[in-house]
């Protein structure tokens, strides 16, 4: 167990909707990080946060935000769903967001129908 | 730019025999270098991680990496395989010291493991 927890595991939903993908880090980790992995992009680094403030910006769309409260929790919005969105989403948390190793929680499955 | 490459996208080995997945990276400066390891539909965990201290880090399960700057190498060993051992391996780097950069994947390594 990594510590890290997101929810939920498994999410089914139909293409234009609008999802939530939560993310609790480690206790005491300040920076989460959401990663998008398919079999054809592989694993795709989306955004990082640290504290709170957004500090890198990766390959995610204009669909996507997210956001990391001030209890250090975060979460991964998805609008106007498509097919292609169908992956799984991992958060990983780290202590101080730069160079040190990060914690990934078991993943979100997003399949869209 | 900092960046990470994995030499081979797939490994076959047989049960008992050594594991070499080999990686390089390049970068600027001495950069933080792991290996995750995914098994099929898990998370990803650290196997091992160097940050400038010993070049040879040990990692859990009886993994080690060694760290060659002269050769821009991190290359993953294992002396003999174990059939849990089949999963997805990833070479990470991590720039040094510079704040807003997320963990840089490489593509990954399939290691199959035959009895």
């Amino acid at each position: 167990d990594s510590g890290v927890t997101q929810t939920p595991k498994h999410l089914i939903t139909a293409t234009g909707q609008r999802v939530t993908l939560r993310c609790s880090p480690r206790s005491g980790d300040l920076s989460v990080y959401w990663y998008q992995q398919s079999l054809d992009q592989g694993l795709q680094f989306l955004i990082q946060y640290y504290n709170g403030e957004e500090r890198a910006k990766g390959n995610i769309l204009e669909r996507f935000s997210a956001q990391q409260f001030p209890d250090l929790h975060s979460e991964l919005n998805l609008s106007s769903l498509e097919l292609g969105d169908s992956a799984l989403y991992f958060c990983a948390s780290s202590l101080t967001g730069k160079n040190t190793e990060a914690f990934f929680g078991q993943g979100t499955r997003l399949t869209v129908v | 730019a900092q960046s990470v490459t994995q030499l081979d996208s797939h490994v076959s080995v047989s049960e008992g025999t050594p594991v070499l997945l080999r990686c390089n990276y390049s970068s600027s400066y001495s950069p933080s270098l792991f290996w995750y390891v995914q098994h099929p539909n898990k998370g990803l965990q650290l196997l091992l991680k160097y940050t400038s201290a010993a070049t040879l880090v040990k990692g859990i399960n009886g993994f080690e990496a060694e760290f060659k700057k002269s050769e821009t190498s991190f290359h993953l060993t294992k002396p003999s395989a174990h059939m849990s051992d089949a999963a997805e391996y990833f070479c990470v780097v991590s720039p040094f010291n510079q704040a807003g950069t997320a963990l840089i994947f490489g593509k990954g390594t399939t290691l199959s493991v035959s009895s």
